[in-house]
């Protein structure tokens, strides 16, 4: 039973290109986290999605980034026109819908 | 907004010994979880917690549910050199909700 599987592990873009990060849950999974993790700090929660649903953006900054989480593939965190604060790893957690929620092994985004 | 204090923020202790840490909140909790992290990789699931007063172990680890609901605590008995790593604990106020998370104990075991 495959875990929860992010692509790429590492991405590195130039300032004002876009990054495409994607996340397959975890099989049977529809609840899909998404946290950013800037080095030696913790993990700050940026959106919950479930299929087709955007539940809480709460810590989703307001321009540049979107979520979604389509009926059928993965789900994708979109970073539009990058700049160098956004260099972070992404991870990304799926749930089936209790309270255990699985992390992937992330994606490293460098701006250069 | 919610706080969740993780401390200590780092522990240097001797294989052999044991470790603990804890969170605290300023809300009430229905689910305290504690993960693991090694570097470059994602956190890793140790224990989850669904009650209040709810005492549960896994292998060397043991995780308990405050009373109070709004803390919990992590013990890891006996340490050995792969404990290492930066242990983070995550509490929910509903069972779908955002995790929050603390800012992470990180433990250094030496021979």
């Amino acid at each position: 039973n495959a875990g929860v599987m992010q692509n790429p592990r590492h991405l590195v873009r130039r300032r004002g290109q876009e990054a495409r990060l994607r996340c397959s849950p975890m099989k049977g999974h529809s609840h899909v986290y998404w946290y950013r993790q800037l080095p030696e700090e913790g993990l700050k929660f940026m959106v919950y999605l479930q299929k087709e649903n955007i539940i809480d953006e709460s810590g989703m900054p307001k321009e540049r980034f979107s979520a979604e989480f389509p009926k059928e593939g993965p789900s994708i965190l979109r970073i539009q026109q990058v700049v160098r604060g956004d260099s972070a790893a992404y991870f990304c957690a799926s749930s089936p819908g209790n309270y255990e929620a699985f992390f992937g092994q992330g994606t490293r985004l460098t701006v250069v | 907004g919610q706080q969740l204090n993780q401390s200590p923020q780092s522990m240097f202790i001797q294989e052999g010994e044991d470790v603990s840490m804890n969170c605290t909140s300023s809300s009430i909790f229905n689910t305290w979880l504690w993960y693991k992290q090694d570097p470059g990789e994602g956190p890793v699931l140790l224990i989850a917690l669904y009650k209040a007063g709810e005492l549960t172990s896994n292998g060397r680890l043991t995780a308990q549910f405050g009373i109070t609901r709004k803390d919990s605590f992590l013990n890891i008995s006996a340490s050995i050199p792969s404990d290492v790593g930066i242990y983070f604990c995550a509490g929910r106020t509903d069972s779908w909700g955002k995790l929050q998370f603390g800012a992470g104990t990180q433990v250094v075991v030496t021979p």
